[in-house]
């Protein structure tokens, strides 16, 4: 079955870096695009970020754009966020999700369980 | 592409029909989808092109509206059903957008 799974998060201080990982099983994971979306606590959800399959491309929202970068690595069906310079209103928990081209843009159908990152000073 | 859900909160007695609304702030076609998120969950994928279910979801659920105006319609509320409702365009992107989220709760 398909699997997303979340991991990485920490509480780290303001300015300090974290990575994040999104290992994958269960189906073809070369052939979908895979997204960042995170939730504050207590908010709603915000989309970060996309990769396209082949990892060529890279989409970011503007809260994140400069600080934040997607990568992927198909040989170990593995998504990655690289997260600089830390804010307290990064904290939020972090899902991984499966992109589904309509043709115009992506739904999501496969979420992992999120990790948790707390920016505290 | 903003994205407007109303109403926040909506209570509703299980066994009755519950209605959820998303605007969007122009023209997104059927580019929508509805994720279901229940308390320590990831959300759940609900119904995408604004009216196909996702595989699994049960018949209760229902999509409709194309354009700025779309709606979610659960009909007879089981417990289960009692979750924040999101919908989320995907028609003009950077950035893909969610609404603010519906609250269903049991009156």
């Amino acid at each position: 079955q398909v699997q997303l799974v979340e991991s990485g998060g920490d509480v780290v201080q303001p300015g300090r870096s974290l990575r994040l990982s999104c290992a994958a099983s269960g189906f073809s994971f070369s052939a979908y695009p895979i997204h960042w979306v995170r939730q504050a606590p207590g908010k709603g959800l915000e989309w970060l970020g996309v990769i396209s399959k082949d990892g060529g491309k890279t989409y970011y929202a503007d809260s994140v754009k400069g600080r934040f970068t997607i990568s992927r690595d198909n040989s170990k069906n593995t998504l990655f966020v690289q997260m600089n310079s830390l804010r307290a209103e990064d904290t939020a928990v972090y899902y991984c999700a499966r992109g589904i081209w309509s043709g115009t843009g992506d739904y999501f159908d496969y979420w992992g369980q999120g990790t948790l990152v707390t920016v505290f000073s | 592409i903003p994205m407007t859900q109303s109403p926040a909160t909506l209570s509703v007695s299980p066994g009755e029909r519950a209605t959820l609304s998303c605007r969007a702030s122009q023209s997104i076609s059927s580019d929508l989808a509805w994720y279901q998120q229940k308390p320590g969950q990831a959300p759940r994928l609900l119904i995408y092109g604004a009216y196909t279910r996702a595989a699994g979801v049960p018949g209760r659920f229902s999509g409709s509206g194309s354009g700025t105006e779309f709606t979610l319609t659960i009909s007879g509320l089981q417990s289960e059903d009692f979750a924040v409702y999101y919908c989320q365009q995907y028609n003009k992107w950077p950035p893909y957008t969610f609404g603010q989220g519906t609250k269903l709760e049991i009156k």
